[in-house]
């Protein structure tokens, strides 16, 4: 299986931009790029995800990698609300079993 | 608004006493899953169904049953609950089966057996 690898921890300061790394050499041609956030006592939230080109929602955006061996999850403006566990999963197009690993802790200071 | 509910979100058992933890989504979803997270193991998939009907197992299916008799709920059954099934559990939906759907969390139920 393709896995992932991911910082932490992350520190940001509010209202700043924050830029999340994810590692994924070793990931197949149909394999989709996701990420999902976890608040403290709360379900993973889905945040985004891509295949090949850079994507943008109302809450991020996904830079990816030419090569697709790496990608970027960027936060715009970061608030309080912001913090949590951040996971970069990589999920083949016919599958669907999330498998979480430590993922990158993020804390936003005011 | 569109959900994937839990129930209960808290739950303290005895070992051996059977229970159910429910999952409803109401999104018409055709893909349903279970999972359990453990402070250093992640998130790790117990069972999982494509359809109503269609159920198979994830990676930690032991000592789990599920049903999936209509295509919003998905039921996680422990028929004889041991201290090792001491847990936070997940419900997840989406759509369709495959890496471009996005999933739908439930907010967890947190099981603790003695």
């Amino acid at each position: 299986d393709a896995k992932t690898t991911q910082p932490n921890s992350m520190e940001s300061n509010e209202e700043e931009p924050v830029h999340l790394p994810c590692n994924h050499s070793t990931i197949s041609g149909t394999d989709y790029i996701h990420w999902y956030r976890q608040l403290p006592s709360q379900g993973p939230e889905y945040v985004i995800h891509g295949l090949t080109s850079n994507v943008n929602n109302r809450m991020a955006s996904l830079a990816i990698a030419e090569d697709r061996k790496s990608s970027t999850l960027i936060l715009h403006r970061a608030t309080l609300r912001d913090a949590a566990v951040y996971y970069c999963i990589l999920l083949p197009h016919a599958g669907n079993m999330l498998t979480f690993g430590g993922g990158t802790r993020l804390m936003v200071k005011p | 608004e569109a959900q994937v509910t839990q129930n209960p979100r808290y739950l303290i058992t005895v070992t051996g006493k059977k229970l159910t933890v429910t999952c409803s989504q109401n999104m018409n979803h055709e893909y349903m899953s279970w999972y359990r997270q453990d402070p250093g193991l992640g998130l790790r998939q117990i069972y999982y169904s494509m359809n109503v009907e269609v159920t198979d197992k994830g990676d930690v299916p032991e000592g789990y049953k599920v049903s999936r008799k209509e295509k919003r709920n998905f039921p996680l059954i422990l028929e004889s609950p041991s201290p090792n099934q001491t847990s936070l559990y997940f419900c997840a939906s989406s759509l369709s089966w495959g890496g471009g759907t996005e999933a739908f969390f439930g907010q967890g139920t947190r099981l603790t057996v003695v």
